[in-house]
């Protein structure tokens, strides 16, 4: 089983550009989620899902838009990059839940200039 | 709302050392306590859990116990090795839709 990919591993964005973090999962993993990390600020929840359709916001989206139009895939999608957004975006993908515990990808680390 | 707060890192340890890490929370009722590690250049893994107070979360030598009374959850190994040097996240089920709310994160170093 490859568990949570996700594409690419680094990228360097200029401010204003978007592009789209993309995250897939083989588990058939109802919930995948978006967390970005900071130094010194642990993980943040950005989007998640609870299934295919269905999408909700997390403790900081603002710049940030998700959809999940089938159980494996969960893209991020920065609008408008600005440095701020400059982090290490994780995927997460999880059964049922957090009881289950969560599949983490292994990260994008993204620059914004 | 809901936080975890986790002693500050780093920590640096000698192998076959004792280790604890501490962790509180705040939270309304009885959330689900975990403990991730994130080695270097790797997402996180699931480390262990426990759903309910005085239950025992344990692997690889590591224990965590639900403690209520003082709302906490700290993470021991009684002899730590060069393999677990790591950062290790202790987290909650809470917020409004029950995801995981981290702590910030302890850095582990192990010497040999």
């Amino acid at each position: 089983n490859a568990g949570v990919t996700q594409t690419p591993k680094f990228q360097v964005l200029k401010t204003g550009q978007s592009m789209t973090l993309q995250c897939a999962q083989d588990m058939n993993h109802e919930y995948m989620s978006w967390y970005r990390q900071d130094p010194g600020m642990g993980l943040r929840l950005i989007h998640y899902s609870v299934g295919a359709g269905i999408t909700d916001q997390g403790e900081v989206p603002n710049g940030y838009n998700v959809s999940r139009s089938t159980t494996e895939d969960f893209p991020l999608r920065l609008l408008s990059a600005a440095p701020s957004q400059t982090s290490v975006y994780f995927c997460a993908s999880s059964y049922g839940g957090t009881i289950y515990g969560y599949t983490f990808g292994s990260g994008t680390r993204l620059t914004v200039v | 709302g809901d936080s975890v707060t986790q002693m500050e890192g780093p920590v640096t340890l000698s192998e076959e050392a004792f280790l604890t890490i501490n962790c509180t929370y705040t939270a309304t009722g009885y959330p689900s306590l975990f403990w991730y590690v994130q080695y270097p250049g790797e997402g996180l893994q699931l480390l262990l859990k426990a759903t309910k107070a005085d239950d025992k979360g344990s692997n690889k030598g590591f224990e965590a116990t639900y403690r209520k009374e003082t709302t906490s959850f700290h993470l021991e190994k009684g002899s730590v090795q060069v393999s677990d040097s790591a950062v290790y996240f202790c987290a909650l089920e809470g917020g409004s839709q029950g995801n995981l709310i981290f702590g910030k994160g302890t850095k582990l170093s192990v010497k040999p």
